[in-house]
Formats: C-alpha cells, sequence, structure tokens
C-alpha cells in the first residue's frame, strides 16, 4: 500500500518570505502522480500543484513550485513570497495511474505572520 | 462551471441515531469518492464509485456506513447507528482526467 509522510505537523512564515513544506512517500509503482492541496478554514479541498513521476522538470505554478526527487520518493512544495492567504493545511497526496483514489499526508498547517 | 455540491454543511446528532449525507458531482464526472477527515488528520477514503458501481470500499465500516449512487449521479453516504468516533467532516469528490475536485464538505459531530 502506498503511504505519504508529512513530518511537519506545523510551520509558520514571516510574510513575503520562502517556506518549504517537506513530503515523503512510499510506492513500488513507477507510473502516479503527486499533488499539494491546500485546505483553508472553510475546508474546501484546493489543488496547489500536481506533478506527473514520469516528467523529471519541477512543476511551478505562480508563487509555487516542488522539488520532485523521484529516487529519494520526496516532494516538497516551496511558496515564495508569502502571503497572508497562504495560511491553511496543506497535504501532500498520491495518485497510481488509473482509476484510483488519492492517498493523503495527515497534513502541514501553516501560519502566515504579518 | 458548477462545483461539487454537499449537504448539509453541519450536522449535530446523539450517538445512535441514523445520519445521511449528500453530494452532487460536477456534471460529466463518472468516479465519486466519498472521504472521511478527522480532526488534524488527512482524509481517508471511504469508498468509490465509478457511474453508479463501486469500484472500493474496502475501508468503508459496513456494519454501520452505507452509500449508493443511484443513476450514477447524486450519492448519498449514511450512518446508522452513529459512534462518537464518527465525528470528523466528510468530504465528496469527483474526478476529471487526474483531477479531483472537492465539495466543502459536512461536519459531523457525535454527542
Amino acid at each position: 500500500a502506498q503511504t505519504v509522510t508529512q513530518s511537519q505537523p506545523e510551520m509558520s512564515v514571516q510574510e513575503a518570505e520562502t517556506v518549504t513544506l517537506s513530503c515523503t512517500y512510499d510506492t513500488s509503482e513507477n507510473n502516479y502522480y503527486l499533488f499539494w492541496y491546500k485546505q483553508p478554514p472553510s475546508r474546501q479541498m484546493i489543488l496547489v500543484i500536481r506533478q506527473e513521476a514520469y516528467k523529471q522538470q519541477n512543476a511551478t505554478e505562480n508563487r509555487f513550485s516542488v522539488n520532485f526527487q523521484k529516487a529519494a520518493k520526496s516532494f516538497s512544495l516551496k511558496i515564495s513570497d508569502s502571503q497572508l492567504g497562504d495560511t491553511a493545511m496543506y497535504f501532500c497526496a498520491f495518485m497510481m495511474w488509473g482509476n484510483t483514489p488519492l492517498v493523503f499526508g495527515k497534513g502541514t498547517r501553516l501560519s502566515v505572520i504579518a | 462551471e458548477a462545483g461539487v455540491a454537499q449537504s448539509p454543511r453541519y450536522k449535530i446528532i446523539e450517538k445512535r441515531q441514523s445520519v445521511a449525507f449528500w453530494c452532487n458531482p460536477i456534471s460529466g464526472h463518472a468516479t465519486l469518492y466519498w472521504y472521511q477527515q478527522i480532526l488534524g488528520q488527512g482524509p481517508k477514503l471511504l469508498i468509490q464509485f465509478q457511474n453508479n458501481g463501486v469500484v472500493d470500499d474496502s475501508q468503508l465500516p459496513k456494519d454501520r456506513f452505507s452509500a449508493e449512487r443511484l443513476k450514477g449521479v447524486d450519492s448519498t453516504l449514511k450512518i446508522q447507528p452513529a459512534k462518537l468516533e464518527d465525528s470528523a467532516v466528510y468530504l465528496c469528490a469527483s474526478r476529471s482526467t487526474e483531477k479531483l475536485f472537492f465539495g466543502s464538505g459536512t461536519q459531523l459531530s457525535v454527542l
């Protein structure tokens, strides 16, 4: 079974600074997707960024980028120029190719401080 | 495009009572998931539907939980009887390619 581990239960960052959230996963599969989701107090799960495992190039979406290390099974999220609206729970998630569900980590609570 | 709709948003019941949650996925999405998210944890899959058929219900506590997706569109998740440990947020999601779209969830409190 696939597992996703987020070792940082809570983190904080000053507004406009950069923060990196860690994620490791365990799988014997070669083809899969990795995701970061944001969950604000509204409970809505919002997709932040996704990475296909077969792509070597790290995904970027505006202020959000990932460091994908397939051999190390590591998938960290970097948030640049942090904004107050980035305050939320962040979940790392894994999905195999095919019609399979998302497997989530336990999450990291990020607080952006003014 | 309308998102995934869930109701109710909040529900408070006493243990041993029954409760039902409703989900309307994005139009055209064949795959639908129900997840349980206990406070302080990541969402855990309860059941996955493909159209009106069950793909995976291996983590659904079938002695008390049931779910159906009639006509392959809306879905209902039921708990009967509820236990204290069922207090959680119940999230519904529908899928297009590899992307999941989530509803805002139903927060259940069992007293």
